[in-house]
């Protein structure tokens, strides 16, 4: 299986701030990597597929980048809407696997 | 606006069978370009998915489970479903119906369930 890692797996900011979370593959996917949103007792909502395009509705303020082995997920200016946690997906190889989630708090 | 509802009982027994169903509305799963999935996620911890289906039947299950797990399509009905053999408390997690989308490129999971919490105890 791919192990998905992302760090860091929590951080504190604040309204306005750039966020930038990480995502490495434990071997080369191309860039088969999604990212989603969750929620507290919600389910998860797609963001980016592809490394870097945006699904449909979501906001400009996300950005997906990276090829390979490594991936960044930046928020440019978050919205109190923002705080959830964040995870990684990897699509280029069966099974799919998440990464273990990043909760971004206020 | 495709949108899915997963059903069934919220808690099993321990050694039973957990059976599932994903209805879908808005839209279906009958093209090339789309797949059900099932993903489950344990309280507190991290998603993982159990398998996809076809609407042709074609199924993919995950190593992990592949003994225990079983899903299966009625077109008809625009549902799909999960059957898990023998649970243990281990098996305890909400459980999502998704689906899959391909674009001939990339695949991810544009629409989920809410989700339905499924508790194994005794």
């Amino acid at each position: 299986d791919i192990q998905m890692t992302q760090s860091p797996s929590s951080l504190s900011a604040s309204v306005g701030d750039r966020v930038t979370i990480t995502c490495r593959a434990s071997q080369g996917i191309r860039r088969h990597l999604n990212w989603l949103q969750q929620k507290p007792g919600k389910a998860p909502k797609l963001l980016i597929y592809g490394a870097s395009t945006l699904q449909s509705g979501v906001p400009s303020r996300f950005s997906g980048s990276g090829s390979g082995t490594d991936f960044t997920l930046t928020i440019s200016s978050l919205q109190p809407e923002d705080f959830a946690t964040y995870y990684c997906q990897q699509s280029y190889n069966t099974p799919i696997t998440f990464g273990g989630g990043t909760k971004v708090e206020i | 606006q495709l949108q899915l509802q997963e059903s069934g009982p919220g808690l099993v027994k321990p050694s039973e069978t957990l059976s599932l169903t994903c209805s879908l509305s808005g839209g279906s799963i009958s093209t090339s370009n789309y797949y059900g999935a099932w993903i489950r996620q344990p309280p507190g911890k991290g998603l993982e998915s159990l398998g996809s289906i076809y609407y042709s039947g074609s199924t993919y299950y995950n190593p992990s489970l592949r003994s225990r797990v079983t899903i299966s399509v009625d077109t008809s009905k625009n549902q799909f479903s999960l059957k898990l053999s023998s649970v243990t408390a281990a098996d305890s997690a909400v459980y999502y119906c998704a689906r899959g989308s391909y674009t001939g490129t990339y695949d991810f999971f544009d629409f989920w369930g809410q989700g339905t919490l499924v508790t194994v105890s005794s």
